[in-house]
């Protein structure tokens, strides 16, 4: 099992419409959770945290299930721009350090 | 905001070649992190260094190896570049503790012919 697991889509959506995506984790000590967002042939940029409580950033909205081990990312509204790859980002502990692992994300293209 | 910069954009290299690719952040951050990106396969961990003059191996850590002689700049040698090291090759900053997020610089191409 991968650590970090993505439907890679492409998710196909109209403008307007709300669309969603999952990410699962396989450690269940993890406790930093974050999404990416990777235009194409860019570098990924930092599209928001995700806390405990859930937490919003304008039309986006991120949640964490600890006891299914998910995140996801809810995007409202879609806009043309928000057509990107949205990477899901999991801290793991390694011999008293931390690195993050990263999913291999989902494409997203929203439709005119 | 914490700029990350990487040397060269776009680069061709002969197999056998050594190869150096540079980073540098203006930050002070930490920890520093190279990574490659090849489709179907995600972003791979190379090296990260937590501080100067410290390096740990990654995920992928074979035929590569880094310097990092200042805090602002860590460096991915590639000692005898191949044809499957052919990548996007990122690196990262972050700064110390569990909740930050990386910046990433905008990534060196490498095609190795």
């Amino acid at each position: 099992r991968k650590e970090v697991e993505q439907d890679p889509g492409p998710f196909n959506v109209p403008e307007g419409a709300t669309v969603a995506f999952n990410c699962t984790y396989s450690n269940s000590a993890s406790q930093s959770f974050f999404w990416y967002r990777q235009d194409c042939r860019k570098e990924p940029k930092l599209l928001m945290s995700v806390y405990s409580s859930g937490n919003e950033d304008g039309r986006f909205t991120a949640q964490l299930n600890r006891a299914s081990q998910y995140i996801s990312l809810l995007i409202r509204d879609s806009k043309l721009s928000d057509s990107a790859t949205y990477l899901c980002v999991v801290n793991k502990e390694t011999s008293g350090t931390y690195k993050y692992i990263f999913g291999t994300g989902t494409r997203l293209k929203v439709l005119a | 905001d914490v700029k990350v910069t990487q040397s060269s954009r776009y680069l061709v290299k002969r197999t056998g070649e050594k190869v150096f690719l540079e980073c540098v952040q203006d930050m002070d951050h930490e920890n520093m992190f190279w990574y490659r990106q090849d489709p179907g396969l995600g972003l791979r961990l190379i090296y990260f260094s937590y501080d100067v003059k410290m390096k740990e191996k990654g995920d992928i850590p074979e035929g590569y190896s880094v310097s990092r002689e200042k805090k602002e700049r860590f460096s991915l040698i590639l000692e005898s570049a191949s044809t499957n090291q052919t990548s996007m090759y990122l690196c990262a900053s972050r700064g110390a503790g569990t909740g930050y997020g990386y910046t990433f610089g905008s990534g060196t191409r490498l095609t190795v012919v």
